[in-house]
């Protein structure tokens, strides 16, 4: 069973860089799948931010690529998301996930919040 | 346009039978997924592709799809049914994700 668990700073500077990493258990992130990041503001829907493939290859949302950055480490089996100038329009609930093939979200993290606040 | 155009709410007597539709132009090309998600969890995939239920999920759910319209249907919802739910799906050149705005599903 594939489980994926979110971890970083729950707080965030206006300004800064929102950091975080999904660490990935129960199957190899070098497989055939793409891995995710999606969030959602506090009462609202989900928005995907990007993903990755083991490779390295990326893409990502056109509204937020030029602030965003998405890695992938094999050797930890994990991939990371960083967010920079941040504002309080990034508060939000983030998730990753496997994304199957490229076809569904078959696997999700917990999620965790991220406040953008001083 | 790759967006995802949801119902914001929709309501169904217990034991009865609803659909919450989802359109885009991305659906003549994809079969979405759907996501159920309750208050303080993640979302949950419920069903996807053509005709996939991911293991543990009630054969009430159903999906389907023609042209630019995707269904999720749920025969004889149950309380536990109430939640959130979205679609999602690739735009055509399949670089891009995207999801619906979320239905808000309520059990009376």
């Amino acid at each position: 069973q594939v489980q994926l668990q979110e971890s970083g700073p729950g707080l965030v500077k206006p300004s800064g860089t929102l950091s975080l990493t999904c660490a990935v258990s129960g199957g190899s992130i070098s497989t055939a799948n793409w891995w995710s990041w999606v969030r959602q503001p506090p009462g609202k829907g989900l928005e995907w931010i990007g993903e990755v493939y083991h490779s390295g290859k990326t893409n990502y949302n056109p509204s937020l690529m030029s602030r965003v950055t998405i890695s992938v480490d094999e050797s930890r089996n994990q991939f990371s998301l960083k967010m920079s100038s941040v504002t309080a329009a990034d508060t939000a609930v983030y998730y990753c996930a496997r994304d199957a093939g490229g076809f569904t979200f078959d696997y999700w993290g917990q999620g965790t919040l991220v406040t953008v606040s001083s | 346009s790759s967006e995802l155009t949801q119902d914001p709410a929709v309501s169904v007597a217990l034991g009865q039978t609803v659909r919450i539709t989802c359109q885009g132009d991305s659906l003549r090309n994809y079969y979405p997924s759907w996501f159920q998600q309750k208050p303080g969890q993640a979302p949950l995939l419920v069903f996807y592709d053509k005709n996939n239920r991911p293991s543990g999920i009630p054969d009430r759910f159903s999906g389907s799809s023609s042209g630019n319209t995707a269904s999720l249907t749920i025969t004889g919802a149950q309380a536990e049914d109430e939640a959130d739910y979205y679609c999602n799906s690739r735009d055509s050149s399949g670089d891009l994700v995207f999801f619906g705005g979320g239905t808000k599903l309520s059990v009376l």
